[in-house]
């Protein structure tokens, strides 16, 4: 499977402001997403980062608010706009591939980074 | 209707029990079921995955789909301390929506 590093682990941040959350894959994997999990809830689909070309949003999530870049095959950014204490959250990046643990083929599979847990305060 | 019902737990078992966790899901469409397992802090990780109907094993971890009802089933034989985790069920479907589902999450602890 792939290895699947977030910077930063965490953050807090003053309202108002905004933070890029970076995700970094250690091999090209066909799809890469970012996903919100609020405090005690399940994961939530922000947007599926396309590579060189404008992420795909879900429903209540906009580009102005959560813009993504995805320069490459193994690099992604989301930026948390404007901030405000009701984006405190966990915001992961995931990548969808079709290699497990021992390389060897298989139907895709999402794997998840370690999140970066962000507080507004 | 949400896409993915899962039971809400939290749920709480001795160590060495069997423990059992379960989601339906409402869209025939999806093809691929897989369940996750986050620690506190943590991303989730991958635990199991299937896409056929019937049981997938592995080691202590059976996965169980039924695609004529909808409904999918972790099953966690011997658990221990360590199996104390929050459990997500994923539904996944395929070609342009290979997107996940979540379920909501069922937190296990293993008592000692």
């Amino acid at each position: 499977s792939a290895v699947i590093s977030q910077k930063p682990s965490r953050d807090i941040c003053q309202r108002g402001t905004s933070l890029t959350i970076q995700c970094q894959v250690d091999s090209q994997v066909t799809m890469m997403f970012w996903y919100r999990q609020q405090p005690g809830q399940s994961l939530t689909l922000i947007a599926t980062a396309n590579q060189g070309s404008e992420a795909t949003y879900e429903s209540g999530f906009v580009i102005d608010k959560f813009p993504i870049s995805r320069p490459n095959l193994t690099f992604s950014t989301l930026t948390v706009s404007n901030m405000s204490p009701e984006d405190s959250s966990i915001y992961l990046c995931s990548v969808l591939t079709n290699r497990d643990r021992e390389g060897l083929y298989r139907p895709d599979t999402q794997y998840f980074g370690p999140g970066t847990r962000l507080t507004v305060l | 209707q949400k896409e993915v019902e899962q039971d809400p737990g939290p749920l709480s078992v001795p160590e060495g029990a069997i423990v059992s966790l379960n989601c339906t899901y409402s869209n025939s469409a999806f093809q691929y079921f897989m369940w996750y397992r986050q620690y506190s802090r943590k991303g989730p990780e991958l635990l199991m995955y299937t896409y056929s109907s019937g049981n997938k094993e592995d080691g202590r971890f059976t996965a169980q789909v039924d695609k004529s009802s909808k409904y999918i089933s972790l099953f966690i034989r011997d658990s221990q301390p360590s199996d104390s985790a929050t459990y997500l069920c994923a539904i996944q479907g395929s070609g342009s929506a290979r997107q996940l589902t979540f379920g909501s999450g069922t937190q296990l602890t293993v008592l000692p």
